[in-house]
């Protein structure tokens, strides 16, 4: 157990609806980072929040979007889904935003999202 | 932005060593290497990371050369249970920030 939460595990919904996918990071730290896993495919950076506001943005759709809250848990929401967004959307959480990059980050179980 | 190069896949046997290379010839000085390894539908979980030399833990070995271009994740006697894909990141100094680029992985497959 990585000590990150997401939920829900798995959703499935329609094209054009909206979703939110929710992930609670480990205690103690200030950092999220979300990512798309498309089937077979590698791990596409989305986002990262650090401490409640937005550190650096990745390969992230304006239908997307994410924050993080006072309480550290961060929520991706994505709209208007198409048949493509389905994927794997994992959150990670690490200690610190660390620019000389020396932090492990820990990953979440992941929301598998299959739109329809 | 570093990048990083790592073979595609790679076939074992239970009991072999297995090295993985990755290179970064774009590393920037002080930049770390991390090592996540990936089972199907599950998060990527770390393994082990290095500066330089080499590091050793109770599940892998690195080894980084001087000029830090390369790095060589070392599997000690491999089970069917590493069968997974294997990510190498370099440190991204960012500013503000930084963020974890994940390349395409090293699928590797262990036979019995």
């Amino acid at each position: 157990d990585s000590g990150v939460t997401q939920t829900p595990k798995h959703l499935i919904t329609a094209t054009g609806q909206r979703v939110t996918l929710r992930c609670s990071p480990r205690s103690g730290d200030l950092s999220v980072y979300w990512y798309q896993q498309s089937l077979d495919q590698g791990l596409q950076f989305l986002i990262q929040y650090y401490n409640g506001e937005e550190r650096a943005k990745g390969n992230i759709l304006e239908r997307f979007s994410a924050q993080q809250f006072p309480d550290l848990h961060s929520e991706l929401n994505l709209s208007s889904l198409e048949l493509g967004d389905s994927a794997l959307y994992f959150c990670a959480s690490s200690v610190a935003s660390s620019v000389t990059g020396d932090t492990e980050a820990f990953f979440g179980q992941g929301t598998r999202l299959t739109v329809v | 932005l570093a990048k990083t190069t790592q073979p595609i896949s790679m076939d074992s046997y239970e009991g072999q060593e297995v090295n993985i290379t990755c290179s970064h010839n774009n590393i920037a000085t002080n930049d770390y290497i991390t090592w996540y390894q990936q089972f199907p539908s599950q998060g990527p979980r770390f393994i082990i990371q290095g500066y330089k030399t080499k590091v050793t833990n109770e599940v892998a070995s690195l080894f980084i050369p001087a000029d830090r271009k390369s790095s060589t994740l070392s599997l000690p006697r491999v089970s069917l249970s590493d069968t997974a894909v294997y990510y190498c990141l370099v440190g991204d100094r960012y500013t503000g920030g930084f963020k974890t680029i994940f390349g395409a992985g090293t699928r590797l497959f262990v036979k019995a």
